[in-house]
């Protein structure tokens, strides 16, 4: 069974450094055509994409928010850990994460599975 | 960038009626080559995380009834659920994965009326 968690502080004070992990099982981030992704949602908007990071190493940024963020492989090849720099209230939001599983060859796919979300509130 | 942009916003469908939600990219998702539309479409219910109903805009994901239906290519994308059932409320995005950054769009909120 695949699944995904994510952890964090729920509560982090503006200009701060927000560390978030995420969890899996099921598969590993050492296996061809596995990727994961970091996606946001502030309260009562849409999604948005923030970062990811493929099997082979490869990185990808928003565009917007590049300069904040890096993506890296956690302690394991069952974890992915998401930074982001000089954190702001508009930062304030559930953060997922979620699997990309390509074909071989291939590196863009859909998220077929999401984690349940961490909710990060950014606040003095 | 790519820009995806879903219509309605907001949407309210009798039970058993046809919804359709649209959704359009600023430029092509179709990787030609492989005749294959990088579109998928996902859905929101309330304190969940979104869930993949439909990817390659026309296949639906394993689990998912087939009352939802998902067409189009190139720019402009459709996603028909033919006879609305209560579990259907819900906020439903569709994103492109053509390139990166990937893209969302805004959702479209649908209930029941």
């Amino acid at each position: 069974q695949v699944t995904l968690r994510e952890s964090g502080p729920a509560l982090v004070k503006p200009t701060q450094t927000l560390t978030l992990t995420c969890s899996f099982s099921g598969f590993s981030l050492a296996t061809s055509g596995v990727s994961v992704s970091w996606i946001r949602q502030p309260p009562g908007k849409a999604l948005e994409w923030l970062a990811r990071i493929d099997w082979d190493g490869a990185k990808d940024y928003n565009t917007s928010l590049k300069t904040r963020l890096t993506i890296s492989e956690g302690t394991s090849k069952y974890q992915v850990v998401l930074t982001m720099t000089n954190a702001d209230p508009a930062d304030t939001g559930t953060y997922y994460c979620a699997r990309i599983l390509a074909a071989p060859g291939y590196k863009n796919d859909a998220f077929d599975v999401w984690g349940q979300g961490t909710l990060v509130t950014v606040s003095s | 960038d790519i820009v995806m942009t879903q219509s309605p916003e907001s949407l309210a469908v009798s039970l058993g009626e046809r919804a359709t939600i649209n959704c359009k990219s600023s430029q092509s998702v179709l990787y030609s080559s492989i005749n294959r539309n990088y579109l998928g479409w996902y859905q929101q219910k309330p304190g969940q995380p979104p869930k993949l109903i439909i990817y390659w805009a026309s296949i639906r994901q394993s689990g998912v009834p087939d009352r939802f239906r998902g067409s189009g290519s190139g720019t402009d994308f459709t996603l028909t659920i033919t006879s609305l059932q209560a579990e259907d409320v819900a906020v439903y995005y569709c994103q492109q994965y053509y390139s990166t950054p990937y893209s969302f769009g805004q959702g479209t909120k649908l209930e029941i009326k």
